[in-house]
């Protein structure tokens, strides 16, 4: 049992680049979330869907799309990278009526 | 608003020493409570949770919470930490479908 798979783990952009983040779980959790974590501020919510074809914007959302077509993938999207968007990003997933997330390992994000 | 603070950013104890880490909230009805614990490079991890009933968690690795209704508060606690556990702990209040993550406190541990 993977759990909550993103990849990759490391990435460099250069400004106005785009790329997407995977994530991928084996749970068959109807919820998943996107944060991103910078020093001193915690997990910030980006994204998050509770379920197939359904997503809503989090805290954080400007300069990134998601899409959930199957249960497991919930991507996220950086069309114009900028400098503030250098963090990590952590996806995680809930199944429903449990109220726990797993996370995954996270993707460290520099955009230079 | 709803937030989370963990007043302590940094907190430094030697091995075999009693730990608590603070962490208040505000939220407009009884929350779900949470502690996740954070290695280097890691994901988090669930330490224990609150939902309803007794006040008194248990969690893994040894840490237990408590939640205080008025005081507005839900801290972690060890008798004993151990070297392992350092590391960066996380408090969240939240519903079914969103939680709120405080700042985090740093545990540095020194033998």
């Amino acid at each position: 049992n993977a759990g909550v798979t993103q990849t990759p783990k490391f990435r460099i952009l250069k400004i106005g680049q785009s790329m997407t983040l995977q994530c991928t779980q084996d749970m068959n959790h109807n919820y998943m979330y996107w944060y991103r974590q910078d020093p001193g501020m915690g997990l910030k919510l980006i994204y998050y869907s509770v379920g197939a074809g359904i997503t809503d914007k989090g805290e954080v959302p400007n300069g990134y799309n998601v899409s959930r077509s199957t249960t497991e993938d919930f991507p996220l999207r950086l069309e114009l990278a900028a400098p503030s968007q250098t963090s990590v990003y952590f996806c995680a997933s809930t199944p429903s009526g449990e109220n726990i997330q797993y996370f995954g390992a996270g993707t460290r994000l520099s955009v230079l | 608003a709803q937030s989370v603070t963990q007043p302590d950013i940094h907190i430094t104890v030697s091995e075999g020493a009693s730990l608590e880490l603070r962490c208040n909230y505000s939220y407009g009805a009884t929350p779900y409570l949470f502690w996740y614990v954070q290695s280097p490079g890691q994901g988090l991890q669930l330490l224990l949770k609150y939902f309803s009933g007794d006040t008194l968690v248990q969690g893994i690795k040894g840490f237990e919470a408590e939640f205080k209704r008025s005081q507005s508060s839900f801290n972690l606690r060890k008798p004993s930490v151990h070297w392992s556990d350092a590391a960066e702990y996380f408090c969240a209040v939240g519903n079914t479908d969103k939680l709120i993550f405080g700042t985090g406190t740093r545990l540095q541990v020194f033998p």
